[in-house]
């Protein structure tokens, strides 16, 4: 059975270094999203991306984020300059033409 | 905008007892619900959904849930628990008539499940 993959499972940084967290979708799925869990907290939105180009992203999502689809399979989120409070796992997810999102095993981020 | 609403951070029933989790969204367009499980370690994994067809919507692992518009409800049911449904189960509502919308997820809800 398909299913999104995650690299790395566990990552840590030090403060202001930048880190790029990897995500394989589901082959033929078009919508992709980032999602994160701060430890003991609920799974926030980050960023949707669909068509090459984000179509939503939050408040957290500011200017230190970036996503990209490089080369047609790989989903990348880019922390430009970590901070402590980034610390968290980070979830990937993708959709196909249903409505259900999968979700990765997450990369857990040790921002130290 | 949707938000999601788990009553109880913490449930706990003995093997064979009937599960319920409770899941009250808002939601400005017509909702589309799912729960997921999160099991220590690892990934969400989707449970069921509800997309505007059946009310009362079967998953996996003999779970189910029942839409219930008038009390904004998506409550998660088993008859019987089993040590295996321990884990984290989170209720999520999308806006989702437009093809793809984020999740909004609640708080979660950790079920226990003793001998």
């Amino acid at each position: 059975e398909p299913e999104v993959t995650q690299t790395p499972s566990h990552q840590v940084t030090q403060m202001g270094q930048e880190v790029i967290l990897r995500c394989v979708p589901i082959s033929n799925h078009l919508y992709f999203y980032w999602y994160r869990q701060i430890l003991g907290q609920k799974v926030e939105f980050l960023v949707s991306f669909y068509n090459n180009e984000i179509s939503e992203k939050s408040e957290i999502f500011d200017d230190q984020f970036s996503v990209e689809r490089p080369d047609g399979s790989n989903f990348t989120l880019k922390i430009r300059s970590t901070k402590l409070e980034d610390s968290a796992m980070y979830f990937c997810a993708s959709q196909g033409q249903g409505y259900e999102q999968y979700f990765g095993p997450g990369t857990r981020l040790t921002v130290t | 905008a949707q938000s999601v609403t788990q009553l109880g951070s913490h449930v706990s029933v003995s093997e064979g007892a009937l599960v319920l989790l409770r899941c009250n969204y808002s939601s400005s367009v017509p909702p589309y619900l799912f729960w997921y499980v999160q099991y220590p370690n690892q990934g969400l994994q989707l449970l069921l959904k509800y997309t505007s067809a059946a009310t009362l919507v079967k998953g996996i692992n003999g779970f189910e849930a029942e839409f219930k518009k008038s009390e904004t409800s998506f409550h998660l049911t088993k008859p019987s628990a089993h040590m295996s449904d321990a884990a984290e189960y989170f209720c999520a509502v999308s806006g989702g008539n437009t093809g793809f919308q984020k999740l909004v997820f609640g708080t979660g809800t950790r079920l226990l499940v003793s001998p």
